[in-house]
C-alpha cells in the first residue's frame, strides 16, 4: 500500500533554530507539493516540483524557507531561522502531472511544527 | 491565493441525511476534485471531476459541475457519523497548472 511519508511527525523547536521537514513520495510520481495548513490561513500551497525541478513557490517566504529534491525519493522543507508564526502543519503530497493537466494527489500525514 | 471557495463554512445534520457543499471558482479549470480531511490527518481524496464533464458518482458521493458557473457540489447520501470531516474542493487551474484548494466545509453528522 504506497503511501507518501513525512518526518518528522512532531517538532517542537525555538525561535531561530533551524527546522527541516522531510518527504518521501510515492514511486512512480513525478510532482511534489508541500503546504502550510493553519487555521486562520486554510491550507496553503508553499512550492512545487515536477520531475524534481521547481516550478512554482510563490507562496513560500523566500527569505528563510527552502525546499529541495535532492533526489526523486526524497523532498526537503527547510526553515532558518523559524518563527512563532511559522507554527502550523506542514503537509507533501505527491501525484502525476503533465505540462497541461494534474490528477490527484496522495497526501503525508503532516509534520506539525510548532515554534516557541 | 485560494481558487476555491466553499460554502457553508460548517454544516451539521443528522445521521441519514444528505449533505449537500458547495464549491466556486474564479479561472478555467482542467479539472476539479474533491477531498476529504479527518481531524489531525492528511486529505485523501475523494472523487476528481473534469472539465468537460457535468456529473460524477463514486459510491455515496455524487459531484457536479457547472463551468458556465464556475462552480461545483457535493452531495452525501445517507450520511454516516464516519463522514464528519473537513471537506475540500481543489481545481487545476489551466494558466498555472497547480492545484489550489479551498477554505473547506466542516461537517458534523450527528449518531
Amino acid at each position: 500500500d504506497a503511501r507518501v511519508t513525512q518526518t518528522p511527525r512532531h517538532k517542537v523547536t525555538e525561535m531561530g533554530q533551524e527546522v527541516t521537514m522531510r518527504c518521501q513520495p510515492i514511486l512512480g510520481h513525478n510532482t511534489v507539493f508541500w503546504y502550510r495548513q493553519t487555521m486562520m490561513q486554510g491550507l496553503e500551497l508553499l512550492a512545487y516540483f515536477r520531475n524534481r525541478a521547481p516550478l512554482d513557490d510563490s507562496g513560500m517566504p523566500k527569505d528563510r524557507f527552502s525546499a529541495e529534491m535532492p533526489d526523486a525519493t526524497l523532498a526537503t522543507l527547510k526553515i532558518q531561522p523559524s518563527e512563532p508564526r511559522d507554527s502550523a502543519v506542514y503537509f507533501c503530497a505527491s501525484g502525476f502531472s503533465t505540462d497541461s493537466y494534474s490528477y490527484e494527489q496522495y497526501f503525508g500525514p503532516g509534520t506539525r511544527l510548532t515554534v516557541t | 491565493s485560494q481558487q476555491g471557495e466553499e460554502d457553508p463554512q460548517a454544516l451539521s445534520i443528522q445521521e441519514g441525511e444528505n449533505a449537500t457543499m458547495n464549491c466556486s471558482y474564479k479561472t478555467s479549470i482542467n479539472n476539479l476534485q474533491w477531498y476529504r480531511q479527518n481531524s489531525g490527518r492528511g486529505l485523501v481524496h475523494l472523487i476528481l471531476i473534469r472539465s468537460n464533464e457535468r456529473e460524477k458518482h463514486s459510491g455515496r458521493l455524487r459531484v457536479t459541475l457547472d463551468t458556465s458557473k464556475k462552480s461545483s457540489s457535493l452531495l452525501i447520501t445517507a450520511s454516516r457519523a464516519a463522514d464528519t470531516a473537513s471537506y475540500f474542493c481543489a481545481t487545476d487551474t489551466r494558466n498555472n497548472n497547480d492545484m489550489r484548494f479551498g477554505a473547506g466545509t466542516r461537517l458534523t453528522v450527528k449518531p
